[in-house]
């Protein structure tokens, strides 16, 4: 399988605490992007990072990149209730070819 | 902009039927993607529609089948239904289907095969 690994499975955390979930890939990448999905409904897009950036932010999200090691962290800031969601990371290789998806993390926020 | 729509959004059937589902793209997208969610599996890419041609293709067997009319709008067939083809099959469109473009998910067909 081309899937990459999402860690930890599943996280618990206080609401006002931060988040960290982690991603590793297989193969040699030209981005990698992190989604959100709400309880079985469809994807939202949430930050891009390419394969020659090493951090970004957005709002409260941070995205790290590591391609000698072939793993991204995704870190939620001052987490909120509403950020309750499953997080999964897609890496897009080169050429047109198709986003590969983790297995997600299922993070609990808990007010 | 409207967004991704998919219809329907939910489905029963029985094995041994077929099934299509419909996805509409965001206006102005002719990049459309679909993909299989499962607990088991995950998100597992089925194929990719641009310009009513089929670009990228998974490693699903040939009972999943798709096709884009012109007007960006896909659909996607299974045949010959199997208990394991229950899943929530998301399709995904993007304006040309290119490297770091943003996919926009539509809610979902969530399918269940008795």
């Amino acid at each position: 399988s081309q899937q990459g690994e999402e860690d930890p499975q599943a996280l618990s955390i206080q609401e006002g605490e931060n988040a960290t979930m982690n991603c590793s890939y297989k193969t040699s990448i030209n981005n990698l992007q992190w989604y959100r999905q709400n309880s079985g409904r469809g994807l939202v897009h949430l930050i891009l990072i390419r394969s020659n950036e090493r951090e970004k932010h957005s709002g409260r999200l941070r995205v790290t990149l590591d391609t000698s090691k072939k793993s991204s962290s995704l870190l939620i800031t001052a987490s909120r209730a509403a950020d309750t969601a499953s997080y999964f990371c897609a890496s897009e290789g080169s050429g047109n070819t198709p986003l590969v998806f983790g297995k997600g993390t299922r993070l609990s926020v808990i007010a | 902009k409207a967004g991704v729509t998919q219809t329907p959004r939910y489905l029963i059937k029985t094995r041994g039927q077929q099934v299509t589902l419909s996805c509409s793209p965001i206006s102005g997208h002719r990049s459309v993607s679909w993909y299989q969610q499962t607990p088991g599996q995950g998100l597992q890419f089925l194929f990719e529609y641009f310009s009513e041609t089929q670009r990228n293709k998974g490693n699903f067997p040939g009972r999943f089948s798709g096709r884009q009319f012109s007007n960006s709008r896909s659909e996607m067939n299974v045949s010959t239904l199997e208990l394991g083809d229950s899943a929530l099959y998301l399709c995904a469109s993007s304006i040309a289907g290119t490297g770091g473009e943003t996919q926009y998910f539509g809610p979902g067909t969530r399918l269940l095969v008795l």
